[in-house]
């Protein structure tokens, strides 16, 4: 079966800095991956999805931005970070059959 | 765009009680539907996979069903326990953005001893 391994589990940091998450799976070859964010009072919103290397799809405008670099590597990251960037980042893989979820990063942007 | 709604948002129980917990979708050109179990600050666990030719599925006290046609799906979560604390999450699967999955907001149960 699939793993994920998502860090780092918390993260505080101010507003402008650079933001770098990542995500690792193992027991499977060329999944679909996903990052998903959970803010406060709302649902799970999938910011950018991967069907392969390379490959990137974004679902929303902002200043985030995601890499595939290898196949089970994936990575969210920012530039600069705003204050409405604070939220439960998760990563996602697996297809039609069924999705395995790591178990998140807590970022808060002060 | 497809929607996922659950009814009810929150939910409160006395131990031992069956529930039944209530999950709808716009668009029914679904692959599959997944039950999933968040406890507070931390990931997310598969509960159940119904795939679209599917009817129900049943993993232990939790069974859950599929009505493609309507839209619909159900968790019934028989014999409640003070540990089935946690927001329930429906989840549904089309062919847009890379068979991502769809979120409803989900339910968020507490069930007291």
């Amino acid at each position: 079966s699939q793993t994920i391994h998502q860090w780092p589990a918390t993260l505080v940091q101010p507003v402008g800095s650079p933001l770098s998450l990542e995500c690792t799976v193992e027991g499977t070859s060329n999944p679909n991956l996903y990052w998903y964010r959970q803010a406060a009072g709302r649902g799970l919103q999938l910011l950018f999805y991967s069907v392969g290397i390379g490959q990137i799809s974004s679902e929303v405008p902002q200043n985030l931005s995601a890499s595939r670099p290898q196949d089970r590597q994936f990575i969210l990251s920012s530039k600069k970070l705003l204050l409405s960037d604070s939220g439960f980042y998760l990563c996602a893989c697996g297809r039609v059959g069924g999705y395995t979820f790591g178990s998140g990063t807590r970022l808060t942007v002060v | 765009k497809q929607e996922v709604t659950q009814i009810p948002a929150a939910l409160s129980v006395p131990e031992g009680e069956n529930l039944v917990l209530n999950c709808s979708f716009t668009d029914s050109a679904i692959y599959n539907l997944q039950w999933f179990r968040q406890d507070p600050g931390k990931g997310l666990t598969s509960l159940l996979l119904i795939q679209s030719s599917q009817r129900e599925q049943t993993s232990g006290r939790l069974n859950a069903s599929l009505d493609k046609s309507s839209g619909r799906s159900t968790l019934y979560i028989a014999a409640s326990q003070p540990g089935d604390s946690a927001t329930y999450l429906c989840a549904v699967i089309n062919s847009n953005s890379g068979y991502a999955l769809n979120f409803g907001k989900g339910t968020s149960l507490l069930v007291t001893p």
